[in-house]
């Protein structure tokens, strides 16, 4: 079975920019979680989507934003980029909705903003 | 107080050691518990997981879950210099996955 997906793997942008990270779930898998990883601030849950729905978000700016469609995969996006978004972004899929949640990572996009 | 709180390490320990890796969580509602092994400029890898108290083995890897304590471990036996990575502790509560920063394990040859 294909594990999680992201595209692009790295990406390069400019302040003020914006951007769109893809994420393809593990098939079957139905809920999907974002993550942003710096080395100061370590990993940070940005949102949760299952079945189309943000059904939990972290504590970041509106900037930061995503959807999920309805074969399970999920776009992240961030508005007017700042230099202090460069960082990892992790996304991690799930098989179903419950509490116990095993999440397995995609292997990241590496954004960079200059 | 951080939610998920682990030692940065580094720990060190040589090859075939035991590593002992701690984690501590402060939401007492917390259901579930997992470790996961990072290797520089990889991403996170589930190994373990573990939701009732008491220990759960899986190969060379010790789960040990103390939810009175709110406690968390990881016990690697013989270890292995491949083991050398960071380890991270998550813990989830409320439908949202909380990580600690994680704990650089190295092993000796």
């Amino acid at each position: 079975k294909a594990g999680v997906t992201q595209t692009p793997r790295y990406l390069i942008k400019t302040r003020g920019q914006q951007v769109t990270l893809s994420c393809s779930p593990i098939s079957g898998h139905r809920s999907v979680s974002w993550y942003q990883q710096t080395p100061g601030q370590g990993l940070q849950f940005l949102f949760e989507y299952f079945s189309e729905t943000q059904r939990n978000k972290g504590n970041f700016p509106g900037r930061f934003s995503g959807r999920q469609f309805s074969n399970s995969r999920s776009e992240m996006n961030v508005s007017t980029l700042e230099l202090g978004d460069s960082a990892l972004y992790l996304c991690a899929s799930s098989l179903e909705d419950s509490g116990y949640n095993e999440q397995f990572f995609g292997p990241g996009t590496r954004l960079t903003v200059l | 107080q951080k939610e998920v709180e682990q030692n940065s390490g580094p720990l060190s320990v040589p090859e075939g050691a035991i590593a002992s890796l701690n984690c501590t969580y402060s939401d007492r509602g917390s259901q579930s518990f997992f470790w996961y092994r990072q290797y520089s400029g990889k991403s996170p890898e589930l190994i373990m997981f573990i939701y009732s108290n008491g220990d759960k083995e899986d190969g060379r890897f010790t789960a040990q879950l103390n939810k009175a304590s709110q406690y968390v471990s990881l016990l690697i036996r013989d270890s292995q210099p491949s083991d050398s990575a960071t380890y991270l502790c998550a813990v989830n509560g409320n439908n949202d996955m909380r990580f600690g920063a994680g704990t650089r394990l190295t092993v000796k040859p």
